[in-house]
């Protein structure tokens, strides 16, 4: 079975400066899809950004980033320029692509960074 | 933005007691699940829902639980005889492909079990 780590329960960041998430995962497949969603006190859950394992080319959406390392398993977030806004719970997810397979379908969460933005 | 509407917002119920929590998936979507969140704690999968039938449910949806799409728009999760560890974030979540572009959440039902 696959599982989803966030070593980091909470990070802070100053208003405007830059901070990574970090995420690692265990799987025995080849083909998959990570995300992250953000999850603000409204407690709905946001689609941040999403990577397709077999795209080297790390996912980018305006000021965040990943940095997906498959070798090693870890795919990391980075929000640039951080914003208010930005402050939320963040979880990095998993899915298989493989149809068929035991978790086909189904997202796989990590436990969770807090991430509070100081002004 | 198409949005995936639950509701009620908040529920509290006896224990012992059936509650179903209500979900309008996305119109063309054709993937359908159910996710649970107890406070503080990670999000976990409950069931996947395609083609009028069950594809894939964790060992958390046991027989107290099921899931029903019953006029074409809604999809429901019930709860038979709901437990205080039932207590928890309930969200309902669809997909137009099987979720490979990522899933839209509801804003979820927060069930509390006394």
């Amino acid at each position: 079975a696959q599982t989803v780590t966030q070593s980091q329960p909470e990070m802070s960041v100053q208003e405007a400066e830059t901070v990574t998430l970090s995420c690692t995962y265990d799987t025995s497949e080849s083909d998959y899809y990570l995300f992250w969603y953000k999850q603000p006190p409204s407690r709905q859950m946001i689609l941040v950004i999403r990577q397709e394992a077999y795209k080297q080319q790390n996912a980018t959406e305006n000021r965040f980033s990943v940095n997906f390392q498959k070798a090693a398993k870890s795919f990391s977030l980075k929000i640039s320029d951080s914003q208010l806004g930005d402050a939320a719970m963040y979880f990095c997810a998993y899915r298989s692509a493989k149809a068929g397979g035991t978790s086909y379908g189904k997202l796989t969460f990590g436990q969770g960074t807090i991430l509070t933005v100081h002004p | 933005e198409p949005e995936v509407t639950q509701t009620p917002s908040h529920q509290v119920t006896q224990m012992g007691q059936e509650v179903i929590l209500r979900c309008v998936p996305i119109s063309n979507h054709l993937y359908f699940y159910w996710y649970r969140q107890i406070l503080g704690q990670k999000v976990e999968f409950l069931v996947s829902f395609y083609n009028n039938e069950i594809s894939e449910k964790s060992e958390i949806f046991d027989d107290q639980f099921s899931v029903e799409r019953p006029d074409g728009s809604n999809f429901t999760l019930k709860i038979r005889s709901t437990k205080l560890e039932d207590s928890a974030m309930y969200f309902c979540a669809s997909s137009e492909a099987s979720g490979s572009y990522g899933y839209t959440f509801g804003s979820g039902t927060r069930l509390t079990v006394v």
